[in-house]
């Protein structure tokens, strides 16, 4: 199957500052990336859905300034959270989709803490 | 509205078989897949049904009748490493994906 990574696999950083998670289609052209985010013993949540080369369309009650995606390639898309607090500490992770059969692979997620 | 609905927790034993069941609401439908996800982890794929009937896969295998909004997964000899939780999602007609919220699968020995 395809295979998509996640960088880095897991991050602290403190309130205030900004960070960037990486999303890569290693073995396929991803017309279509989605961000995800899982609170503990809760389901997926999308997030955003972008794609390449255009905005990302956001899902209701997600914040576009706070959470700021980039799709500029097809093999890349890229999450920042910026100005973190203690409440987005959660589990981020992307899926890519091809544009058939529109499966989703999905990176193997970043966990995310703010102290 | 969309609407997805599988049972919240399920508990087998280890060597049985379990049928994890879905059922679903949505605006159109181009396909419904299931994901198994372990804790901490994200989720892998395991079946893609568009037509109807039945697609085996070794111990795991999924049914889907469209004209009932309705899957099931079927897991037959039950390890403990199939403890996890397994997400159906359906396929809509922008084809975007509508998850469910996921069942929680537990084997005991």
């Amino acid at each position: 199957g395809a295979v998509v990574s996640q960088h880095p696999s897991w991050v602290i950083c403190k309130s205030g500052t900004s960070v960037k998670i990486e999303c890569r289609s290693l073995d396929f052209q991803a017309t279509t990336m989605f961000w995800y985010r899982q609170f503990p013993k809760q389901s997926l949540m999308l997030m955003a859905t972008s794609n390449e080369g255009s905005k990302a369309t956001y899902e209701q009650g997600v914040e576009k300034d706070k959470f700021l995606i980039n799709h500029a390639s097809l093999t890349l898309s890229t999450l920042t959270v910026t100005s973190a607090h203690p409440e987005d500490s959660s589990f981020y992770i992307c899926s890519a989709r091809s544009s058939a059969p529109y499966e989703q692979y999905f990176g193997p997620g970043t966990r995310l803490t703010v102290t | 509205g969309q609407n997805i609905d599988q049972p919240t927790e399920m508990t087998a034993t280890e060597g049985a078989i379990v049928q994890i069941n879905c059922t679903y609401q949505t605006s159109g439908f181009n396909g419904l897949f299931w994901y198994q996800q372990h804790a901490g982890e994200a989720p892998t794929f395991l079946s893609y049904n568009v037509l109807d009937g039945l697609e085996e896969k070794g111990r795991f295998s999924s049914f889907l009748s469209r004209s009932k909004g309705y899957s099931y997964l079927l897991l037959k000899e039950l390890q403990m490493k199939d403890s996890a939780s397994y997400l159906c999602a359906v396929v809509d007609s922008n084809y975007q994906l509508i998850w469910g919220a996921g069942t929680k699968l537990i084997i005991k020995p």
